[in-house]
């Protein structure tokens, strides 16, 4: 039982560059989230999902665009990538019910130069 | 809105002593407060969780947590550190402003020296 996988596991771009990050899990869970974890400043949601097919934007969603086609896939896209967006992003999902943790990928590291 | 609030930024005990990692939190209406660990290059791991009943929770890896309505507090605790639970410890809330989401603390380090 694989739980939730992300890929790539690093990447290195330059400003402007665009780029995909995938997210894939096993568990038949509803939602889906992407986080980014900065120094200091816990997790922020940048996009989520409830369903396939649906997508909303979550509290830092700016130069960043999801997709969900299928229930077991999440992708969150930088059009453009910006060195403020360099960090850790987190793909994490959770069954529908409120008493329901968060599961967790081991992140991406992405640098923006 | 919900918030959470980790007073700590590092916290460091010996091992085979008695651990606390505080949370305090603020939200409108009954809270859903969780923990979660992060190991180095790793995603968070939860640890435990409160939604309803007794205050004192249990959890992974002989962690437990107190809930105290009236300080709006839910720390973590443990009997004995081990020098493997050294880590990055997160207290966060259920929030709903965005779907079922989780508002997070800034996070603790916890560090079990030797």
């Amino acid at each position: 039982n694989a739980g939730v996988t992300q890929t790539p596991k690093f990447r290195v771009l330059k400003t402007g560059q665009s780029m995909t990050l995938l997210c894939a899990q096993d568990m038949n869970h509803e939602y889906m989230y992407w986080y980014r974890q900065d120094p200091g400043m816990g997790l922020r949601l940048i996009h989520y999902s409830v369903g396939e097919g649906t997508t909303a934007k979550g509290e830092v969603p700016d130069g960043y665009n999801v997709s969900r086609l299928k229930k077991q896939n999440f992708l969150l896209g930088l059009e453009s990538a910006a060195p403020s967006q360099t960090s850790v992003y987190f793909c994490a999902s959770s069954r529908l019910d409120d008493g329901s943790p968060l599961h967790f990928g081991n992140g991406t590291r992405l640098t923006v130069t | 809105a919900q918030s959470v609030a980790q007073p700590e930024d590092q916290v460091n005990v010996a091992e085979g002593n008695p651990l606390t990692v505080k949370c305090t939190y603020s939200v409108s209406g009954n809270p859903y407060l969780f923990w979660y660990v992060q190991y180095p290059n790793r995603g968070l791991q939860f640890l435990l969780k409160y939604i309803t009943g007794d205050n004192l929770v249990k959890g992974s890896y002989g962690f437990e947590a107190e809930f105290n309505k009236s300080q709006t507090s839910f720390h973590l605790k443990k009997p004995s550190a081990l020098v493997s639970d050294s880590a990055l410890y997160f207290c966060a809330v259920r929030d709903w402003a965005y779907g079922q989401n989780f508002v997070f603390g800034p996070g603790t380090r916890l560090s079990v020296l030797p």
